[in-house]
């Protein structure tokens, strides 16, 4: 199993430019969800969707979207990209049912806006 | 929301220490994660322990969910252990992940 993967890992935009940051995951879970984070804290979540075919804001939902595109793939779009979005983007799944509610993570995508 | 409070902030050892981290949050979860992030970045799952205790290795993890905190032990520290370790929790039905702010680790050999 690959796990969570996401793509691309690393990307440079300059304002006002737009991009789909992917993540899939092979593990059948039901939820998926986008954190970033910025230098020295925590992550903080974007948007997430409990289960295939609904997305719910997080946290800092403001200047992305999302779909869910299958149980598997859950994208990130940024349309009209602005230097406060320089970050790095994390993607996780869980299973959320009865087989528990641990979240495991990609390896993150690296994002500067110029 | 719910919030979590890491201590201490930063933490540094020489080899073969022992160390304990704390977690305290601030209503009643259905997640509690523990994480290290390694110098490259990655996030790494350590202890998924919404209550009790649990080891791996040299690392073991305590919950005690009436008091609302846990503890990470980390013992014969490994120039390896450096890096930032996050707790995470979780409640309601939506399985968000709220973050500390992390602990700063730094093992020196």
């Amino acid at each position: 199993n690959a796990g969570v993967t996401q793509t691309p890992k690393f990307q440079v935009l300059k304002t006002g430019q737009s991009m789909t940051l992917q993540c899939a995951q092979d593990m059948n879970h039901n939820s998926m969800y986008w954190y970033r984070q910025d230098p020295g804290m925590g992550l903080r979540l974007i948007y997430y969707s409990a289960s295939e075919g609904t997305t719910d804001k997080g946290e800092v939902p403001n200047g992305y979207n999302v779909s869910r595109l299958n149980k598997r793939e859950f994208s990130l779009r940024l349309e009209s990209a602005a230097p406060s979005q320089t970050s790095v983007y994390f993607c996780a799944s869980s299973p959320y049912s009865r087989g528990g509610y641990e979240q495991y993570f990609g390896p993150g995508t690296r994002l500067t806006v110029t | 929301g719910i919030q979590v409070e890491q201590s201490p902030p930063d933490l540094i050892l020489q080899e073969g220490a022992n160390s304990t981290l704390r977690c305290n949050f601030s209503d009643s979860v259905n997640n509690l994660q523990w994480f290290h992030q390694n110098p490259w970045g990655q996030l790494i799952n350590l202890f998924y322990i919404p209550s009790g205790t649990k080891q791996n290795g040299r690392l073991s993890a305590t919950t005690v969910a009436t008091e609302r905190y846990s503890l990470l032990y980390i013992s014969s520290s490994q120039t390896t252990d450096s890096g930032v370790y996050f707790c995470a929790v979780s409640s309601g039905n939506t399985g968000k992940l709220i973050f500390g702010q992390g602990t700063t680790l730094q093992v020196k050999p």
